[in-house]
This record gives C-alpha cells, structure tokens and sequence, in this order.
C-alpha cells in the first residue's frame, strides 16, 4: 500500500506570495491532518479534515487555509507569506479516530 | 509555558548504552501517550502508543507513563547506529475529536 506522498518536496518563495501544497493520504483514509515544523517551536497542529469537513483546528492565523476533496486528497494554502512561515510542512492521515496518524515527508518551504 | 516540555538535546550515547528519553506535561486532560521517530529529511512514525499509565514494551523499546508525575518515558535498550535519530512524543486526551500535542523532538545519535 502506498504511503502519504506530498508534493512539491521543496518550494522557494518571496514575501508576500501565496502557496499551495498537496497531500494525498493512503488509500481508504478519510482524516488528513496538517502540521508546521521548525526548530524552535517542533511540530505545530495546524487543522484536521474528514470527509470533507474541518473538524480541528490549531492556532493559526486566517493566512493559513486548507481543504479536502471527495477522494481525501487535501491541499493547504497559505496566503500573503512572511519570512516566519519557512518551515517542514508535513501531512498526516489516519482511517479516523484512531492513533495511527501516518505522516508524508514533508514539504520544505522557504520564504525568502 | 508549553503544554509538552522534552529537552532537545543533542543526546550522544555510545552503541549498546540504554537510552533514556524523556517529556514532561502540564495537561492533565491527557490520556494517549506516542513516540515517534523522525529520521532526516523524512516524516515522523510511530514507534510505540499507551493509553493511560503504566509500561509497554516492544522489543528493544520500552515507554513508561506516570500520569501522577505528568512524565512520560522511551527506553531504547542496546542502542544501535541506525536508532540515530528525533524522537518526538506526542499526546492527546481524546483521538478523532482532539489533536495531537507534539514535544520540540531530542536529537539522538548513537555512536558506533
């Protein structure tokens, strides 16, 4: 079976730019999960999607969006990007509710 | 303060020592307690999962909750080379409707 796979793998952007990064969970999954992680403040929840809907989020600013289509693929956007947002973003899914989360291997963006 | 507190590290110990790996949490809501493992450039994966207090242990690897400490515990024994790596734990007080709390991750390498 096919593990998480995200792409782009690396991205480079300027300030002010807006971003999309994909995630495609494991087959049969419904939850994808989406965290931010740097140095200093590790792994970072940023929302939860099942079936379609949000049903989690961390603190994050509006900037930061995402969503889910029908076949569990989810995307994540983020907007009017600032030099704090360089990070790992890594997706994880899981069939829902449980506590096998799988996780992707990330998509490093760098904002310069 | 954070909720999860784990000294990053760099932890170096020397191959066949007992790893001791440690986080502390203020969140006494917490119940499902994880250990994952993040090799460079790749996402994290769950080494071991309790639920509550007490021991479990896989193979080489022990993890030891005490809900009255607010501490929990990953014991590596016989360390090898390839266990070099970020540990990362994880908690949460209720899968599918609460998220996942991760510490910053220690740094471990084994020297051969």
């Amino acid at each position: 079976k096919a593990g998480v796979t995200q792409t782009p793998r690396y991205l480079i952007k300027t300030r002010g730019q807006q971003v999309t990064l994909s995630c495609s969970p494991i087959s049969g999954h419904r939850s994808v999960s989406w965290y931010q992680q740097t140095p200093g403040q590790g792994l970072q929840f940023l929302f939860e999607y099942f079936s379609e809907t949000q049903r989690n989020k961390g603190n994050f600013p509006g900037r930061f969006s995402g969503r889910q289509f029908s076949n569990s693929r989810s995307e994540m956007n983020v907007s009017t990007l600032e030099l704090g947002d360089s990070a790992l973003y890594l997706c994880a899914s899981s069939l829902g509710g449980e506590e096998t989360q799988y996780f992707g291997p990330g998509t490093r963006l760098l904002v310069l | 303060q954070k909720e999860v507190e784990q000294d990053p590290g760099p932890l170096s110990v020397p191959e066949g020592a007992i790893v001791s790996l440690n986080c502390t949490y203020s969140n006494s809501a917490f119940q499902y307690f994880m250990w994952y493992r993040q090799y460079s450039r790749k996402g994290p994966e769950l080494l071991m999962y309790t639920y509550s207090s007490g021991n479990k242990e896989d193979g080489r690897f022990t993890a030891q909750v005490d809900k009255s400490s607010k501490y929990i515990s990953l014991f590596i024994r016989d360390s090898q080379p390839s266990d070099s790596a970020t540990y990362l734990c994880a908690m949460t007080s209720n899968f599918g409707n609460e998220k996942l709390t991760f510490g910053t991750g220690t740094r471990l390498t084994i020297i051969p």
